[in-house]
């Protein structure tokens, strides 16, 4: 398995620019996480799926941000328009709930930098 | 509402000297518990993971985590650090009772070791 793919690995923008993230899941995983991760917050939870629903969007900073899951293996994070505090890595990672391993497994993140 | 606490923000250490990192957690029912390591500009990876049985764990890369359920701890030891244990390490906590596999993150503990 080629495990949790994130695209692109890195991603230099304009402000006011839209930035769309995209994230494989590992097959048969049925969950999957947005996360943030800065030198001031740490990682911040900003959404998950189960089941390619989302479940908890409470940490999506504003309504700038935006995610979909349109089917098991896919999903995207967008940010329109983008500030230059959005700067971050952004990871994804995706976990099978249906096993007694909750244990995620990360892709690779993409590291954001708005100009 | 469940957290997780890790206390020590940033430890320097010498090559070969003992690891031990805090991790306390909140949540009064059964958890899984878990430790990750980022690597200096890679993605989280698991080191070792907790769900029943012997409270002594041992991970990868001869890491080892103790839960002790009284204290609601489930500290991060190694007898001898190596220069390339340098990274970021990362509690975690799902509580038992959630079917989503959402996992909260501490704050992580930046551990630099000298050579």
């Amino acid at each position: 398995d080629a495990g949790v793919i994130q695209s692109p690995r890195h991603e230099v923008t304009e402000m006011g620019q839209e930035v769309t993230l995209r994230c494989k899941p590992i097959s048969g995983h049925n969950s999957l996480f947005w996360y943030r991760q800065t030198m001031m917050r740490g990682l911040e939870l900003l959404i998950y799926f189960n089941n390619n629903v989302p479940i908890d969007d409470s940490g999506m900073p504003e309504d700038r941000f935006s995610a979909k899951m349109p089917n098991a293996s896919f999903s995207t994070l967008k940010i329109q328009p983008s500030e230059p505090r959005d700067s971050a890595v952004y990871f994804c990672a995706s976990s099978n709930t249906g096993l007694l391993n909750y244990g995620y497994t990360f892709g690779s993140g993409t590291r954001l930098t708005v100009v | 509402a469940q957290s997780v606490s890790q206390h020590n923000h940033h430890v320097i250490l010498s090559e070969a000297a003992s690891l031990e990192l805090g991790c306390n957690y909140s949540y009064g029912g059964t958890v899984n518990l878990f430790w990750y390591v980022q690597y200096p500009g890679q993605h989280l990876q698991l080191l070792l993971k907790y769900f029943s049985g012997d409270p002594l764990v041992k991970g990868i890369k001869g890491f080892e985590a103790e839960f002790i359920k009284s204290k609601f701890s489930f500290n991060l030891r190694k007898p001898s650090v190596q220069w390339s244990d340098t990274a970021e390490y990362f509690c975690a906590v799902n509580a038992g009772s959630s079917n989503t596999g959402k996992l909260i993150f501490g704050q992580g503990t930046t551990l630099q070791v000298k050579p």
